[in-house]
């Protein structure tokens, strides 16, 4: 497809339980970020992937989030042991981040509930 | 203090009237700069680039203060569907990451 895309869009999980979130970025977008976003909140940033540089883990919130990406491409996020805080939206956007005034691009978004 | 600061709101605008708010930035090696627009419920979309000099995109004017080191976003003629969150976007250089404000909410009421 033409845009980001994100899956699933709506998860609802059990507290305690792991899930996984996948993003597919636009081909050729070399950056790609993870998100989150509480409702009436901003975003707050998770992770940041730049080429083969190592990621910017520096947003995670703890230990039980992880996330990967795969040949520069997709991009799944991890939650362990779920907390119902983690009830959020969660965003991916990519772009170009070698050229200078380029849009980021957002997926529409996982949101998760834990109950 | 945070990268990017921006006042919440809600700016709550008469349809047709002008609304105008900053966002600050801290990082003064910051080389782009972006509004973006969030819809309730929906992903954050670009709205504009903001350039040096400057620039316009119809009721929309952007403007860059690099001596002071913020950003603004200025809305004419305001219309109902530009209710929205407006998002302050700045990146710091070539290979850098996008930090972004926390949003501005504006409510234009007929």
């Amino acid at each position: 497809g033409a845009g980001v895309s994100q899956s699933p869009s709506n998860k609802v999980t059990e507290k305690g339980k792991d899930v996984e979130l996948r993003c597919d970025p636009i081909s050729g977008h070399t950056a790609l970020y993870w998100y989150r976003q509480s409702l009436g909140q901003g975003l707050e940033f998770l992770i940041y992937f730049q080429g083969n540089s190592a990621p910017d883990k520096s947003g995670l919130p703890s230990d039980r989030f992880s996330a990967e990406r795969t040949g520069g491409s997709v991009s799944t996020l991890t939650i362990q042991r779920t907390q119902q805080e983690d009830s959020a939206v969660y965003l991916c956007a990519s772009f170009r981040s070698e050229q200078m005034n380029t849009e980021a691009f957002f997926g529409q978004g996982t949101r998760l509930t834990v109950v | 203090r945070k990268e990017v600061e921006q006042d919440p709101g809600p700016f709550n605008v008469p349809e047709g009237a002008t609304v105008a708010f900053n966002c600050t930035y801290s990082n003064s090696a910051s080389q782009s700069f972006f509004w973006y627009r969030q819809d309730c419920r929906k992903e954050p979309k670009l709205l504009m680039s903001v350039y040096s000099s400057g620039n316009e995109d119809g009721r929309f004017t952007a403007q860059l203060n690099r001596a002071s080191q913020y950003i603004s976003l200025l809305i004419r003629d305001s219309k109902l569907s530009d209710s929205a969150t407006y998002l302050c976007v700045v990146k710091p250089r070539s290979w850098g990451k996008l930090q972004f404000g926390a949003g501005t909410q504006v409510v234009v009421t007929p």
